[in-house]
């Protein structure tokens, strides 16, 4: 089985512009979440997607925003970047059991 | 937010048994994962304690006191291979939480 993949897997930005990550989860599995990971940090929730339905969301300004498609695959933009989301961002599949299969993430440099 | 908090490196010799605690403050906790994250890579799921009690996989070991809001991570015969940071996480039901910043392991030969 194919694990989760994510691209693109590095992105470098400027201040005030949008990026969109995308995330295909592992086949079958309908549950996306995302998280930011900054250096010396925890893992922070972003929001979660479960049929094509934002079922949980953290603590982000609306700047980040998030949708799935029918085929699971899952989509985070962010809008008007700031120097501040600079990080590694990480998606995470999971079958609705409490294990989440990772991708690689996505590296954002926002200069 | 609420976060779990774990001590930011710990240092061990190969062969050697090293436990990582990770303690918490807040109501309606429902478990415990461990994730095991090498450098550069995506965090890899090692365990999860949905009740009180040690659970076991073969070398790691992962323990939850939710009357003391405490959990550990026990890794035993270190191997090299070991060296990652090690983060402990709430269930996908305590999404609000912030997970541990992670625990470096450091082993020497």
């Amino acid at each position: 089985k194919a694990g989760v993949t994510q691209t693109p897997r590095y992105l470098i930005k400027t201040r005030g512009q949008q990026v969109t990550l995308s995330c295909s989860p592992i086949s079958g599995h309908r549950s996306v979440s995302w998280y930011q990971q900054t250096p010396g940090q925890g893992l922070q929730f972003l929001f979660e997607y479960f049929s094509e339905t934002q079922r949980n969301k953290g603590n982000f300004p609306g700047r980040f925003s998030g949708r799935q498609f029918s085929n699971s695959r899952s989509e985070m933009n962010v809008s008007t970047l700031e120097l501040g989301d600079s990080a590694l961002y990480l998606c995470a599949s999971s079958s609705g059991l409490n294990e989440q299969f990772f991708g690689p993430g996505t590296r954002l440099t926002v200069l | 937010g609420q976060s779990l908090e774990q001590p930011s490196e710990v240092t061990a010799v190969e062969g050697a048994i090293v436990q990582i605690n990770c303690t918490y403050q807040t109501s309606g906790f429902y478990g415990l994962s461990w994730y095991q994250q090498h450098d550069g890579g995506a965090p890899t799921f090692l365990s999860y304690n949905a009740l009180d009690g040690l659970e076991e996989t073969g070398r790691f070991s992962s323990f939850l006191s939710r009357s003391d809001s405490y959990g550990y991570l026990l890794l035993q015969e270190l191997q090299m291979k070991d060296s990652a940071s090690y983060f402990c996480a709430p269930p996908p039901s305590n999404y609000q939480l912030i997970w541990g910043a992670g625990t470096k392991l450091i082993i020497k030969p």
